[in-house]
């Protein structure tokens, strides 16, 4: 059984920096893309970031580029992203989604809440 | 990159059916995309993935009440019988080298 597992997530100032995590499990995690996906308070999906199963390619929001980095260590089977320069307008859940071989989600984390506010 | 457009609302009464579509922007209407489900106040969840040819593959679990078709550069989901459980909204999404799409969600409403 597929799991995601996001962790990380809290209250952080403007300006601040969060480290999000996300332990995957039940699948061969290294074959496989993977990405953020955030959804601020009452709105829509909003993809952030992603990337290839070897962690040769990544790709990013224009919204979050130059503030986000995405990475993965596939000896722990874990999904990261580092958010430095937070705004309030980064405040969502953030979740943690696997990508099938055609790079769209088949498999969706819980989710981890970040509030940025003073 | 590709834009996906969906209707923000939709409703239809229990034991009825609804047709959702999802249109993929001029130029990209051999895309596939993947139909998602957020029930309220949950994680979403993954439906199927549906090609141009109107082929689709759903997920572990879903419900034979769900299937999908294509017509040209749209994608509908379609749900049977309708279960107050239905109630929620429904992304689509799909990939283009570097871009990562999200459809602007529909909510379902079960009278």
């Amino acid at each position: 059984e597929v799991q995601l597992l996001e962790s990380g997530g809290g209250l952080v100032q403007p300006g601040g920096s969060l480290r999000l995590s996300c332990a995957a499990s039940g699948f061969s995690f290294s074959s496989y893309a993977m990405g953020w996906v955030r959804q601020a308070p009452g709105k829509g999906l909003e993809w952030v970031s992603a990337i290839s199963g070897s962690g040769g390619s990544t790709y990013y929001a224009d919204s979050v580029k130059g503030r986000f980095t995405i990475s993965r260590d596939n000896s722990k089977n874990t999904l990261y992203l580092q958010m430095d320069s937070l705004r309030a307008e980064d405040t969502a859940l953030y979740y943690c989604a696997k990508k099938s071989l055609q790079w769209l989600v088949d498999y969706w984390g819980q989710g981890t809440l970040v509030t940025v506010s003073s | 990159q590709p834009v996906l457009t969906q209707s923000s609302s939709a409703s239809a009464s229990l034991g009825s059916s609804v047709k959702l579509t999802c249109t993929l922007s001029s130029g990209h209407s051999t895309y596939i995309i993947a139909w998602h489900q957020q029930q309220p106040g949950k994680a979403p969840r993954y439906l199927m993935k549906l090609e141009g040819s109107g082929s689709y593959n759903k997920g572990s679990g879903v419900p034979d009440r769900f299937s999908g078709s294509s017509s040209g550069a749209d994608r509908y989901l379609t749900i049977s019988n309708l279960q107050s459980e239905d109630e929620a909204d429904y992304y689509c999404e799909t990939w283009d080298t570097k871009s990562w799409v999200f459809g602007g969600g529909t909510k379902l409403t079960v009278l």
